[in-house]
């Protein structure tokens, strides 16, 4: 089966960091670009960041350039969002989602900065 | 990069059509792209390239797109149809836009 599981996603003070993780299975990892999207609390999608199959190639959202750096491990089939000087806007859901257009999602982790 | 314009809310009785717009200068020149979320869900891709329907997705979701505007089609709206609409391209950047989201009500 297809699956990717986010972790990471905790209750974090204003400035400080955090890293989220993808853990995809199912498919050849290596051979898809990734994304993150969020949603914040009742609120729309928002992509976040993108990276190509071997990390050649990232892109980020003007919200969070400069603060957030997307990762991946090809070998351990991993994503990774890497947050640093977290505000309260950054409040929302975080998928890790597969491809362009995202084809597959996770159900997404938590992350809440007050 | 583009903006892409969506109605906050559609509603339609069973059986009816719904029409859900999203609007952009990215259009026709990209591709419109389309998700259904339902709540406390992840979305899904229900058509892509502007008119395809990936497998599994019902013949009652099609799409269409008539200058700068792409339409979502869902002919014969079920209530379990009920969900969040979110259109999709990206730009030459590599930038990705989602519309601000249709709250579809079927009842």
């Amino acid at each position: 089966e297809v699956q990717l599981v986010e972790s990471g996603g905790v209750l974090v003070q204003p400035g400080g960091s955090l890293r989220l993780s993808c853990e995809a299975s199912g498919f050849t990892f290596t051979i898809y670009s990734m994304n993150w999207v969020r949603q914040a609390p009742g609120k729309g999608l928002e992509w976040v960041s993108y990276i190509s199959s071997g990390s050649s190639t990232k892109y980020y959202a003007d919200s969070v350039k400069g603060r957030f750096t997307i990762s991946r491990d090809n070998a351990k089939n991993s994503l990774f969002l890497q947050m640093n000087s977290l505000r309260a806007e950054d409040t929302a859901v975080y998928y890790c989602a597969r491809d362009n257009p995202p084809d597959v999602w996770g159900k997404g982790t938590t992350v809440t900065v007050s | 990069s583009y903006e892409l314009t969506q109605p906050p809310s559609v509603s339609v009785s069973p059986g009816q059509t719904a029409r859900i717009t999203c609007s952009g200068d990215a259009f026709p020149k990209k591709y419109a792209y389309w998700y259904q979320q339902k709540s406390g869900q992840a979305p899904v891709l229900v058509i892509y390239e502007d008119s395809k329907r990936p497998s599994g997705i019902p013949e009652r979701f099609s799409g269409s797109t008539s200058g700068t505007v792409a339409t979502l089609t869902l002919s014969g709206a079920q209530v379990e149809d009920e969900a969040d609409f979110y259109c999709y391209t990206t730009d030459n950047s590599g930038n990705v836009v989602f519309g601000g989201g249709t709250k579809l009500t079927v009842l």
